[in-house]
């Protein structure tokens, strides 16, 4: 299974709307598609699991949907410490983990 | 607070070895499957190897199958990724991670801070 994310890069301005997509190259059972966001010199940190619940902590503008093989990130109103680096991440039974190869979202 | 400590890394020759540890604090460490995962420089996310709760079930990445050896002591709560024979493409950034729930699969949370891992003679 590959993800593949997009856009590469997502060029906006805070206060503006990011929406971010993971596309699976098979159909993801149960919705076992989490969000991550790494920023520079930080571990990731997880954002989303099960395709649509946000981790504990993680502000209401964060919100994730889709299922099967199309899955989508969205930051309603961007705050200037949301730009960052995105995965997407299917978890498996291992060795199925995929990650995503990431969406860098930056300041325009 | 849940939080994963990691130890290890450095600067090692091609063909050389090196133990990375990871240390669990804030949450029952024998409940939970854990995850090691690295990341090569500007690049994106690679799992790499799982251990069970018990030790018993482990699963590597083809990329380092044969040369790396993951384990955990839940006495210490701690886990280990023992690498042998390292190339100059094994140098990344090294996270551990816990199955952020009591079964597997899971998602990742928390992640370990990370050890830099430099490969190069």
């Amino acid at each position: 299974l590959v993800l593949t994310q997009s856009p590469g890069t997502l060029s906006l301005s805070p206060g503006e709307r990011a929406t971010l997509y993971c596309r699976a190259s098979q159909n993801i059972v149960s919705s076992y598609l989490a969000w991550y966001q790494q920023k520079p010199g930080q571990a990731p940190r997880l954002l989303i699991y099960g395709a649509s619940t946000r981790a504990t902590g993680i502000p209401d503008r964060f919100s994730g949907s889709g299922s099967g093989t199309d899955f989508t990130l969205t930051i309603s109103r961007l705050e200037p410490e949301d730009f960052a680096v995105f995965f997407c991440h299917h978890y498996a039974t291992p060795p199925q983990n995929t990650f995503g190869q990431g969406t860098k979202l930056e300041i325009k | 607070e849940v939080q994963l400590v990691q130890s290890g890394g450095g600067l090692v020759q091609p063909g050389g070895s090196l133990r990375l540890s990871c240390t669990g604090s804030g949450f029952t460490f024998k409940n939970y499957g854990l995850n090691w995962v690295r990341q090569a420089p500007g690049k994106g996310l690679e799992w790499i190897s799982y251990i069970d709760t018990s030790g018993f079930t482990i699963y590597y990445a083809d990329s380092v199958k044969g040369r790396f050896s993951i384990s955990r002591d839940n006495v210490k709560n701690s886990l280990y990724l023992q690498m042998d024979s390292l190339r100059v493409e094994d140098a990344a950034m090294y996270y551990c991670a816990r199955v952020g729930q009591l079964w597997s699969p899971g998602w990742f949370d928390p992640w370990g801070q990370g050890t830099l891992v430099t490969v190069s003679s």
